[in-house]
């Protein structure tokens, strides 16, 4: 079935440092997702790509959706202890139309004043 | 933004009984909402799509006739498990979708943890 993975699963960091994680699914996506989950708390949405090679900012992340609409990665500079949680990557698999997402599983980001 | 509120925060339970979980959007209109499964340090699992006024869709491998769930209005779903057991023991997330916005991303509920005795 489709599989979305993600690496790496863990990553710890000083304050500072930049940090990327990416997203890996077995079938074409017709767009991708990013949403963080503080510990123990609920994902809160990102932000959303859906065109090949699609790269968009917001601040201090980066997204980026690969030109086989099959990956995509999430880039941090200079990170903060307020970006500390978990960032899962979820995608809609073509022809489910807008419907479902299927999420990736996840890298926990721990980062160290 | 759209709010999602879920009902309860957390519940105990002894084996073999039902518990039903509440899943309301706030202040906007829901025909379609989803219903997570998410164990501890891992990643969110699509348990069923809920469809106001028709039936559920689940996903391969999910007992339907052990997680029950009922969309009757356009702001409330509900998810009963029943007959739990310790195996059930997880956090449970929805999320809607407001399409009235034009959005496509998902709002999620802030959970519901479950621990079966």
């Amino acid at each position: 079935g489709q599989q979305v993975m993600q690496i790496p699963q863990y990553q710890h960091v000083q304050e500072g440092e930049d940090f990327t994680t990416y997203c890996n699914s077995s079938t074409t996506l017709s767009n991708i997702q990013w949403y963080k989950q503080r510990p123990g708390g609920h994902p809160v949405f990102l932000i959303q790509l859906v065109k090949s090679g699609e790269v968009k900012k917001q601040k201090r992340l980066t997204f980026q959706f690969g030109e086989a609409k099959k990956n995509s990665s999430l880039h941090i500079t200079a990170t903060q202890t307020t970006d500390v949680g978990t960032y899962f990557c979820a995608g809609t698999p073509y022809g489910t139309g807008f419907q479902k997402l299927v999420f990736g599983t996840g890298t926990r980001l721990l980062v160290s004043p | 933004g759209a709010v999602v509120s879920q009902h309860p925060s957390w519940v105990i339970c002894k084996s073999g009984t039902s518990v039903k979980i509440e899943c309301r959007s706030l202040d906007f209109q829901a025909t379609t909402m989803f219903w997570y499964r998410q164990f501890p340090k891992q990643s969110l699992m699509l348990m069923a799509t809920s469809n106001e006024g028709s039936k559920a869709t689940y996903e391969q491998g999910v007992e339907k006739d052990k997680f029950l769930i009922n969309h009757a209005s356009l702001t409330l779903s509900t998810l009963t498990v029943t007959s739990a057991h310790p195996e059930d023991s997880s956090f449970y997330i929805c999320s809607a979708r407001d399409w009235a916005s034009g959005g496509n991303e998902q709002f999620f509920g802030p959970g519901t943890r479950l621990t079966v005795l």
